[in-house]
């Protein structure tokens, strides 16, 4: 069966400093993959999807960037945090344009 | 752009029928209508989807207009651990090189199931 893991659960990092948030999936090949943001009392934002290696689309201009090194593998970084980065973000996959979505548990990022 | 309208909350009693209504009234021919929940502090997860037919899983039915301008997502039977914000989503289509499918989040329905 196929699972997505995220990691960390809840990190606390200061402005200024890196970020490098993992979401790999398991169980399947070529998955669209996708970042999501939350941030505290608003809905889900659409931040990051791929949809192969190395190929990377951004809906919304912001701090951070993404990564696709390997199939299963996606990576949400950042060179300097900054307060508003502050959220739970999301990672998500499905296997293709017509079904569903399946989501990571998530990870609360306080930048301080 | 949102393409749902959803109410803020609602409140149902334990045990009885929850009822969330849902509108979408500029869906195009070829778009879904999805369903998903987010309990407090966890990733969302998927309920169900439908094109225009009624449809029904283990875990809700949904019942879509015959113009698919509106839809009900029914728990029949809701209890305590149904209490979550619930999503509305007409599933837009990204083309990029095969395609991938970017769900777009409104605000929700914040689902209360009272005891």
């Amino acid at each position: 069966s196929q699972t997505i893991h995220q990691w960390p659960a809840t990190l606390v990092q200061p402005v200024g400093s890196p970020l490098s948030l993992e979401c790999t999936v398991e169980g399947t090949s070529n998955p669209n993959l996708y970042w999501y943001r939350q941030a505290a009392g608003r809905g889900l934002q659409l931040l990051f999807y791929s949809v192969g290696i190395g190929q990377i689309s951004s809906e919304v201009p912001q701090n951070l960037s993404a990564s696709r090194p390997q199939d299963r593998q996606f990576i949400l970084s950042s060179k300097k945090l900054l307060l508003s980065d502050s959220g739970f973000y999301l990672c998500a996959w499905n296997q293709g344009a017509d079904t569903e979505a399946f989501f990571g548990q998530g990870t609360r990022l306080t930048v301080v | 752009d949102a393409k749902t309208t959803q109410p803020p909350s609602m409140d149902c009693a334990e045990g009885r029928a929850a009822n969330l209504p849902c509108n979408h009234s500029t869906i195009s021919g070829n778009e879904y209508v999805y369903w998903y929940r987010q309990i407090h502090s966890q990733g969302p997860q998927y309920i169900i989807h439908g094109l225009k037919n009624n449809e029904t899983n283990e875990m809700a039915s949904l019942i879509i207009t015959e113009d698919r301008k509106s839809s009900t997502l029914i728990l029949p039977h809701a209890t305590l651990r149904d209490t979550a914000v619930y999503y509305c989503i007409v599933r837009g289509i990204y083309y990029s090189g095969g395609g991938a499918d970017g769900l777009t989040f409104g605000k929700g329905t914040h689902l209360i199931i009272q005891p």
